[in-house]
């Protein structure tokens, strides 16, 4: 799997939109992009995944370059709840033998009021 | 809510007891995880399971073992556990021909003593 690049921490002012980087020079053409992200003391949390196309649901939009080797979540209107530690993941499709997903370190989001 | 259940929550264990933490889930998922989580090193897979009836080594496999007699138990055993067993454990399963979203449990602080 390919490995990802993340800032360890970033700050964003509550109700303005949070735009999170990850490099992931590496990544080949059948891996996908998954971001998850940690609240203090629960279980890691999905948020959005995508292979070359941006893709937006009800939390987050996720924004890939168009040579894949970074990405961008983006938290439209960051809230205090949104306070979190933000993963990015590549996802490596091994036509079966298994899907596990290996977490690295992370970005430390803080929203400020 | 549906979804994983891990217990205990907490424990402390004296060294060298043998310790199994148990997961279980009602979403008939396919694909089991459990990963350790260490301040610094985020989150490392331990074992996984594919399918039930089979399990893989991951990361960090030495110490634990793992069966996975059924589609919805997961348990995690600790033969003989060590102080640097201390850790956080987060189980979590995914629908392995999905997303590959993987819905996480809200963990077992497990210290060692």
């Amino acid at each position: 799997d390919a490995k990802t690049t993340q800032p360890p921490s970033m700050d964003c002012a509550e109700g303005r939109a949070a735009n999170l980087p990850c490099n992931h020079s590496t990544i080949s053409g059948n891996e996908y992009v998954y971001w998850y992200r940690q609240i203090h003391s629960q279980g890691p949390q999905y948020i959005i995944h995508g292979l070359k196309n941006n893709e937006t649901n009800e939390m987050a939009s996720l924004i890939i370059t168009e040579d894949r080797k970074s990405s961008t979540l983006i938290l439209p209107h960051a809230t205090l709840r949104d306070t979190a530690v933000y993963y990015c993941i590549v996802r490596g499709n091994s036509g079966g033998s298994n899907y596990k997903l290996t977490f690295g370190k992370g970005t430390l989001l803080t929203v400020n009021p | 809510i549906a979804g994983i259940t891990q217990a205990p929550t907490s424990q402390i264990l004296a060294a060298g007891r043998r310790m199994t933490l148990r997961c279980t889930q009602d979403m008939r998922h396919n694909a089991m995880y459990w990963y350790r989580q260490d301040l610094g090193l985020g989150l490392r897979l331990i074992h996984y399971s594919n399918t039930a009836g089979t399990t893989g080594k991951g990361e960090v496999p030495d110490g634990y073992s793992v069966s996975r007699a059924n589609t919805d138990d997961f348990p995690l055993t600790l033969a003989s556990a060590v102080p640097s067993q201390t850790s956080v454990y987060f189980c979590a399963s995914s629908a392995i021909w999905d997303t590959g979203e993987l819905f996480f449990g809200e963990g077992s602080r497990l210290t060692v003593l």
